[in-house]
């Protein structure tokens, strides 16, 4: 089984509008962590934004907010404000805890493509 | 903002010959990785490197390929014996404490031919 899905390969916005990017997760680990990448053209991968799985309330980080629904294991990413340089591939990760280890991989998702229409 | 640095940013090998790709992850950090993406698929774990030793592989962590931290500073990945499949882009991250998130390196784009 997955343990990240992505299930919008591509997405189209107007520009300043909000948009939605999906991510559900699977996880027996009590203790995680969801992230959000963005990838531009150029490669590079960035940072937007973190979700622990105790933390109460949704994380958010200028225009990015994370709409987590821990019941539903879902993670989704909130952009408002689409600016045409959002466009761009965005993956959604996870950390999994294990209680004394030192490994704390990432797993990606496949990726949501993201084009901001002027 | 502090970065992580990766080196060189392209690089193109023969098949069959070794590569090492170079980081220098951001210097109060404590645990390194290595991810790759093969083009147009997702990002996939490939070592984490914990206390100067490597914490976990995944299963394209073969024999062929090893990391070092030779002098506290730089964080090498080799490929021992390049295939076709190897091409790639190769990611270097390192994070201080899962709270913190990762921080990516820009990649090295490696074509092997």
């Amino acid at each position: 089984a997955q343990k990240i899905t992505q299930t919008q390969p591509g997405m189209f916005v107007q520009e300043k509008e909000a948009v939605t990017l999906d991510c559900t997760y699977d996880t027996s680990d009590p203790s995680y962590g969801l992230f959000w990448y963005k990838q531009p053209s150029s490669g590079e991968m960035i940072f937007l934004i973190y979700q622990g799985s105790y933390d109460q309330q949704n994380a958010t980080e200028g225009r990015y907010s994370l709409n987590f629904q821990k019941a539903r294991k879902s993670a989704n990413l909130v952009i408002s404000a689409s600016q045409l340089g959002d466009s761009a591939m965005y993956f959604c990760a996870m950390r999994e805890g294990n209680s004394g280890g030192s490994n704390y991989k990432l797993t990606f998702g496949k990726g949501t493509l993201l084009t901001v229409n002027p | 903002e502090p970065e992580v640095t990766q080196t060189p940013s392209h690089q193109v090998t023969q098949m069959g010959q070794e590569v090492i790709l170079r980081c220098v992850p951001i210097s109060n950090h404590l645990y390194f990785y290595w991810y790759r993406q093969i083009l147009g698929q997702k990002v996939e774990f490939l070592v984490s490197f914990y206390n100067n030793e490597i914490s976990e592989k995944s299963e394209i962590f073969d024999d062929q390929f090893s990391v070092e931290r030779p002098d506290g500073s730089n964080f090498t990945l080799k490929i021992r014996s390049t295939k076709l499949e190897d091409s790639a882009m190769y990611f270097c991250a390192s994070s201080r404490d899962r709270a913190f998130g990762y921080t990516f390196g820009s990649g090295t784009r490696l074509t092997v031919v």
